[in-house]
This record gives C-alpha cells, sequence and structure tokens, in this order.
C-alpha cells in the first residue's frame, strides 16, 4: 500500500520568501517520488521527480525537492517566491511495477505581494 | 507535440444524459490514465490502460461509468446515466514505459456539469 500525505491545504507566502511544501508518503517498498503543479484551469505538469539516484532533485523554475528515507518524507522548496508560482501543487508516489500512482490532496500556494 | 487532447473542454448536461468524454494521448505513448478532480476528493484515478488493455479499473464508481481505449490514439470514458454527482473534471494523462518511474502528461481536462 502506498499514500501521500500534504501538510497544509493552503499555504501563503510573500514574494522572495521561501518556498516549503511538505509531503510526506508511505509506501512498502522503495518509492518513485513526484511534485506537480496545477495552474488554473490547466492540467497537471510535472515539477520533478525522484528515482533513486541523487536524493536532493532539481526541477523547473527553480523548485527543488530532498528525500528523505528516514522521515519518510519529500519536502518541496524554492528559495525565493515569485507571483508566477501561485498555483496547485501535488506530491504523489509510485511504488507498483504497473505505474499506479497516488496523488496527495494538493497544496494551493498563495504569493503576496 | 500538441501534447495531450481532451474534448469537450466543457460539457453541461441534464441528469439522465449520456456523457461521452475522448481523449487523444500523446503519439508513442502507451500508457493512458483517466482522472476525476473534485474539491471533496481531490484527484482520484478511475481507470488505466496500458497498450490498449484496462488493467485497472478499481476505481471505476459503479457500472454507470465505462472506458474503452480501441487503438493507441483514442479513448473514451462515458457515464450513462448521468448523475449531478458526477460533476468535476475529467482528466486524461499518458505515459511512456512500464515503469512507476514515468512522469504522465496531463490533458487540460473536461469540466463536467450535470444538472
Amino acid at each position: 500500500a502506498q499514500s501521500v500525505t500534504q501538510l497544509g491545504s493552503h499555504v501563503s507566502v510573500s514574494e522572495g520568501a521561501l518556498v516549503l511544501l511538505r509531503c510526506n508518503y508511505s509506501s512498502s517498498v522503495p518509492p518513485y517520488l513526484f511534485w506537480y503543479v496545477q495552474y488554473p484551469n490547466q492540467g497537471l505538469q510535472l515539477l520533478l521527480k525522484y528515482t533513486s539516484a541523487a536524493t536532493l532533485v532539481k526541477g523547473i523554475n527553480g523548485f527543488e525537492a530532498e528525500f528523505k528515507k528516514s522521515e519518510t518524507s519529500f519536502h518541496l522548496t524554492k528559495p525565493s517566491a515569485h507571483m508566477s508560482d501561485a498555483a496547485e501543487y501535488f506530491c504523489a508516489v509510485s511504488s507498483g511495477g504497473y505505474q499506479k500512482v497516488t496523488f496527495g490532496i494538493g497544496t494551493k500556494l498563495q504569493v503576496i505581494p | 507535440d500538441a501534447g495531450v487532447i481532451q474534448s469537450p473542454r466543457h460539457e453541461v448536461t441534464e441528469m439522465g444524459q449520456e456523457v461521452t468524454l475522448r481523449c487523444k494521448p500523446i503519439s508513442g505513448h502507451n500508457s493512458l490514465f483517466w482522472y476525476r478532480q473534485t474539491m471533496m476528493r481531490g484527484l482520484e484515478l478511475l481507470i488505466y490502460f496500458n497498450n490498449n488493455v484496462p488493467i485497472d479499473d478499481s476505481g471505476m464508481p459503479e457500472d454507470r461509468f465505462s472506458a474503452k481505449m480501441p487503438n493507441a490514439s483514442f479513448s473514451t470514458l462515458k457515464i450513462q446515466p448521468s448523475e449531478p454527482r458526477d460533476s468535476a473534471v475529467y482528466f486524461c494523462a499518458s505515459s511512456f514505459g512500464a515503469s512507476g518511474s514515468y512522469e504522465q502528461y496531463f490533458g487540460p481536462g473536461t469540466r463536467l456539469t450535470v444538472t
């Protein structure tokens, strides 16, 4: 069984401040982990993914995430928030061989000017 | 590439009517997924196809829902009869490869409203 918990359904940050979106996972086998972003009225698009290579993963738009096995976490960070980062972010986990991915409930990021 | 194409983008229908949602995956991708997104339940996987064969339909809510993939470039999700609780955004996604490490490419979604 696999699951994802995203802490905080809404997060607000000031423009230029650090962005930290939290994700904890549960998986019976070594997982693949993903962060997707959804802009209003659009589908999800991949920000970054962890597939058992480097534990610090860099993605698009300046985002990165660190896989911490001991904490079963995969938090998403960005040093300086931009107005264009306002969107909903989904953490996802896959541990099955046939690509079933379990998505978290999502975190809406608001960036305050 | 044009990405995953879904049609229609918006659908408004009356309770009891049949609704058909369509999806064209990215050329070369061999896996296709149908998801439903609502405020209450978030993103739910309805069904997954690999090489045009349904692999996991455990997320299909009930017999009113059916999905087909007659060839590698086309899939449909049908609701018959539709009910107001089916109102949601339905996403189609595709990916390449048989491993869970592959990313999924999402279409823009179909916003369904059942009155």
